[in-house]
């Protein structure tokens, strides 16, 4: 079975710029979560999809984060512009929903930035 | 709001000693608690679960147990090995069940052989 899936897998920006990142998820997993992952921290939550519906999205800076799942598949995470304090490791993941849930997310290996 | 706190690494042990990584936790309600482990160079990967006070999850040698009565999920095991070398993160999910996790900040454990 595949796994997630992200790309880039590194990416150097200056600050100001933009940089987008992109996650396929497991097959059937209705759920889809981007986390952020700074360097010596525990992942946090930035986006919650179900299908192509927001569940949580309380912790995403909106002002320069966006993220989209159009098809209620793949998905999208964009930064716009970047400031240096979003130097992190981005994580994608996935899970089943409803009673197919055993409370498992499934990760990607994640894309790591680095804002100069 | 519910929150999780692991002790401070990194652990550094010989091969063969026994390991406690300690996990406490803050929340409303009745969560699920996990222990992640995340390798060098791979993404992270459950690592074992407990879904209710009293259970205790085990995987690859490694157990923990869900104790309600002091909130704590600390992940324990009687003798590691070089390959357990790793960072390991305690997590919860909300009794509200919305299936997100929240994440302690992380252990890194360092076995020398």
């Amino acid at each position: 079975e595949a796994g997630v899936a992200q790309s880039p897998r590194y990416k150097i920006i200056e600050k100001r710029q933009s940089v987008a990142f992109w996650c396929n998820p497991i097959s059937g997993h209705a759920t889809l979560y981007w986390y952020q992952q700074i360097l010596g921290q525990g992942p946090k939550l930035l986006i919650q999809f179900q299908n192509n519906g927001v569940v949580d999205d309380s912790q995403l800076p909106k002002d320069r984060f966006s993220a989209e799942r159009l098809k209620g598949v793949d998905s999208t995470l964009k930064i716009q512009p970047a400031k240096l304090e979003d130097s992190a490791v981005y994580l994608c993941a996935s899970s089943f929903t409803g009673t197919a849930n055993t409370g498992e997310l499934f990760f990607g290996e994640g894309s790591r930035l680095t804002v100069l | 709001g519910d929150s999780v706190t692991q002790m401070e690494g990194p652990v550094t042990l010989s091969e063969e000693a026994f390991l406690t990584i300690n996990c406490t936790y803050t929340a409303t309600g009745y969560p699920s608690l996990f222990w992640y482990v995340q390798y060098p160079g791979e993404g992270l990967q459950l690592l074992l679960k407990a879904t209710k006070a009293d259970d205790k999850g085990s995987n690859k040698g490694f157990e923990a147990t869900y104790r309600k009565e002091t909130t704590s999920f600390h992940l324990e095991k009687g003798s590691v090995q070089v390959s357990d070398s790793a960072v390991y993160f305690c997590a919860l999910s909300s009794s509200s069940n919305t299936g997100k996790l929240i994440f302690g900040q992380g252990t890194t454990l360092q076995v020398k052989p």
